[in-house]
């Protein structure tokens, strides 16, 4: 069955270590995104790729990295000058144009050892 | 930019009555909409979405939600609640014409009570 594949499920991370979470997906979409969740505040953008070797800042970029150089990988950095990392990490895909709905992965949980 | 609005963080019903659940959209343009739900430790699916084809849109697990242009709203409901029904459920909208990136609502808890 095609679908988004995220790993780690759990991730841990020591101060001043960068870390990278892993999104995999097969369902042929051009678009991917990388969410944070916190409680109480929905859904917030940190970056979206449109398209293979290009990606944009979302709403929350700061101390976050991603490359996408294939199609079926985004994979997200949560860097050392993220200082609040603590959150739960949700990547998604789409296919281009109007109205398409983005397909969730099952997440990964990060915490601060 | 386009915004949405959750009304309630959390909303309790009895096993078998009526869910509603709120979303007010604001948008520049015709918007695309959609309802998602999520379980405890999950990613979110996808209940359900509004592409101007229809105004009363049907979806999965019996929810259903109006999209009313006059009253920028895009509310969810289902006749009869049950237990599994017991989630978050979030609201979210197209940005742009022509993307599929979305800006979601904070998300309504569901609490379903026997």
């Amino acid at each position: 069955d095609g679908g988004i594949t995220q790993s780690p499920k759990y991730l841990f991370r020591k101060e001043g270590q960068n870390v990278t979470l892993s999104c995999e997906q097969n369902l042929n979409h051009d678009a991917m995104y990388w969410y944070r969740q916190d409680p109480g505040q929905g859904l917030r953008l940190i970056y979206y790729s449109q398209i293979v070797n290009d990606f944009q800042k979302g709403d929350i970029a700061e101390g976050y990295s991603v490359s996408r150089e294939k199609k079926e990988s985004f994979p997200l950095t949560v860097t050392s000058a993220q200082k609040n990392p603590t959150a739960f990490y949700l990547c998604a895909s789409s296919g281009q144009g109007d109205g398409q709905p983005q397909h969730f992965g099952d997440g990964t949980r990060l915490s601060i050892l | 930019a386009q915004s949405v609005t959750q009304l309630g963080s959390h909303v309790s019903v009895s096993e078998g009555a009526l869910v509603l659940l709120r979303c007010n959209y604001s948008s520049s343009v015709p918007p695309y909409l959609f309802w998602y739900v999520q379980y405890p430790n999950q990613g979110l699916q996808l209940l359900l979405k509004y592409t101007s084809a229809a105004t009363l849109v049907k979806g999965i697990n019996g929810f259903e939600a109006e999209f009313k242009k006059s009253e920028t709203s895009f509310h969810l409901t289902k006749p009869s609640a049950h237990m599994s029904d017991a989630a978050e459920y979030f609201c979210a909208v197209t940005r742009w014409a022509g993307y599929s990136t979305l800006t979601f609502g904070k998300g309504t808890m569901l609490l379903v009570s026997p």
